[in-house]
């Protein structure tokens, strides 16, 4: 069965922290993995990563896949309020557009 | 340029009712997926939706279906709703059924109660 696994589940830091989010997967037909931002309702882009050892950045955020372990993390450093927020993880199946998404990592960032 | 846009925000329906949620893409995208998320998990795929026609389905019964309209625009309708089909409903748009720069819209909050 498909699945895609976040680790940790949840996260509490404070202003300024590093952290590093964890994604594992196991997909049949992997085509590219996509890092989401959820604060309310919609979750947002952050990065597709197709390739394995190219770093995508974004400002404080980047992320890297390994094709060959099967895993991407996304860092965010000097953490900031406005970052709290679900992170969540999905590989799409195939060329289809289909997502399957993991669980989510929900981090806090304490002032 | 307006994004995806979902109705109605909320809704509220007893077990054994039906509903319809409705997306509208974002403005240039041709492709629909809905997704359902329960509170604290990730989203879950349902189906996606391209030239008129399912393309893509997920593991959820025949009580979910769908349709797409010339325009692109999309319906999500639920029938004999289960307690257990509360959730966050989430419409996605991209272009030509990728995922690339596939936009969320903010969602339908489905209660059943």
């Amino acid at each position: 069965e498909d699945k895609v696994v976040q680790s940790p589940l949840s996260l509490v830091v404070h202003e300024g922290d590093t952290v590093t989010l964890n994604c594992s997967y196991e997909v049949t037909n992997f085509r590219s993995l996509l890092w989401y931002k959820q604060e309310k309702k919609a979750p947002t882009f952050l990065f597709m990563l197709t390739s394995s050892g190219i770093e995508k950045k974004s400002g404080r955020l980047s992320s890297i896949l390994d094709k060959k372990e099967l895993f991407s993390i996304l860092n965010i450093t000097a953490t900031q309020t406005g970052d709290s927020a679900v992170y969540l993880c999905a590989v799409e199946f195939g060329n289809t557009g289909k997502l399957i998404f993991g669980q989510g990592t929900t981090l806090q960032v304490k002032p | 340029d307006a994004g995806v846009t979902q109705s109605p925000t909320h809704l509220i329906k007893t077990r054994g009712q039906q509903v319809t949620l409705r997306c509208s893409p974002k403005s240039g995208h041709d492709t629909v997926s809905w997704y359902q998320q329960a509170l604290g998990q990730g989203p879950q795929f349902i189906f996606q939706y391209y030239e008129e026609e399912e393309r893509q389905r997920g593991n959820f019964p025949d009580r979910f279906s769908g349709h797409q309209f010339p325009n692109y625009s999309s319906e999500l309708n639920v029938n004999a709703l289960l307690l257990g089909d509360s959730a966050l409903y989430l419409c996605a748009s991209s272009f030509g059924g990728s995922a690339y720069e596939q936009y969320f819209g903010p969602g339908t909050r489905l209660t059943v109660t």
